[in-house]
């Protein structure tokens, strides 16, 4: 079964700062979907960006940007010139691209994102 | 064009009473998922259901708790006799597409029900 790991609790960053964010995951599948979701205290969830496995290119969306390394398993999420709107949980998710169930997604248990004025 | 409308927003139920949570899933999506989210955890997967059928229900308790979405109407979430248990936040997501080859998916989430049980 997969899983999919976030190691840091809590985080703080300073506004304007930058803070990377880390999600590690495991599977025994070559194509999947890897995503980071915002949960702000509205409880919205909120897709912030999401890359698919079979493409080596780091995907970006404006101030984030992802650090995707297949073999090591690895996905963590850099937000540039931090604002204090960026102050939420961040989810890692996984979903798988086979079987019956293409839609459910795993996630990691969230990092919480403190952005200091 | 309406998000994923879920209601209620907040529900309070005592032990032994039914919850039946609500989701309207985004105009053009056939297939809603449900996850539940304890305090201070991920988002856990339930079931996921295309009209009419249930196609997962590997996350969902095998007791008390049901799933539907008929060809009309939202997807209703039931939970019978509530234990404190149950207490959690309830989101429900939807997608356009789903299993069949179709990679390019995303799921849209709702704001999500917070059930307490007393």
């Amino acid at each position: 079964a997969q899983t999919v790991t976030q190691s840091q609790p809590e985080m703080s960053v300073q506004e304007a700062e930058t803070v990377t964010l880390s999600c590690t995951y495991d599977t025994s599948e070559s194509d999947y979907y890897l995503f980071w979701y915002k949960q702000p205290p509205s409880r919205q969830m909120i897709l912030v960006i999401r890359q698919e496995a079979y493409k080596q290119q780091n995907a970006t969306e404006n101030r984030f940007s992802v650090n995707f390394q297949k073999a090591a398993k690895s996905f963590s999420l850099k937000i540039s010139d931090s604002q204090l709107g960026d102050a939420a949980m961040y989810f890692c998710a996984y979903r798988s691209d086979y079987g019956g169930s293409q839609g459910n997604l795993i996630f990691g248990k969230g990092t919480k994102l403190s952005v200091k004025p | 064009n309406a998000g994923v409308m879920q209601n209620p927003r907040h529900l309070v139920r005592r032990r032994g009473q039914e919850a039946r949570l609500r989701c309207s899933p985004m105009k053009g999506h056939s297939h809603v998922y449900w996850y539940r989210q304890l305090p201070e955890e991920g988002l856990k997967f339930m079931v996921y259901l295309q009209k009419e059928n249930i196609i997962d229900e590997s996350g969902m308790p095998k007791e008390r708790f049901s799933a539907e979405f008929p060809k009309e109407g939202p997807s209703i979430l039931r939970i019978q006799q509530v234990v404190r248990g149950d207490s959690a936040a309830y989101f429900c997501a939807s997608s356009k597409q789903g299993p069949g080859g179709q990679t390019n998916t995303e799921a849209f989430f709702g704001q999500g029900t917070r059930l307490t049980v007393v």
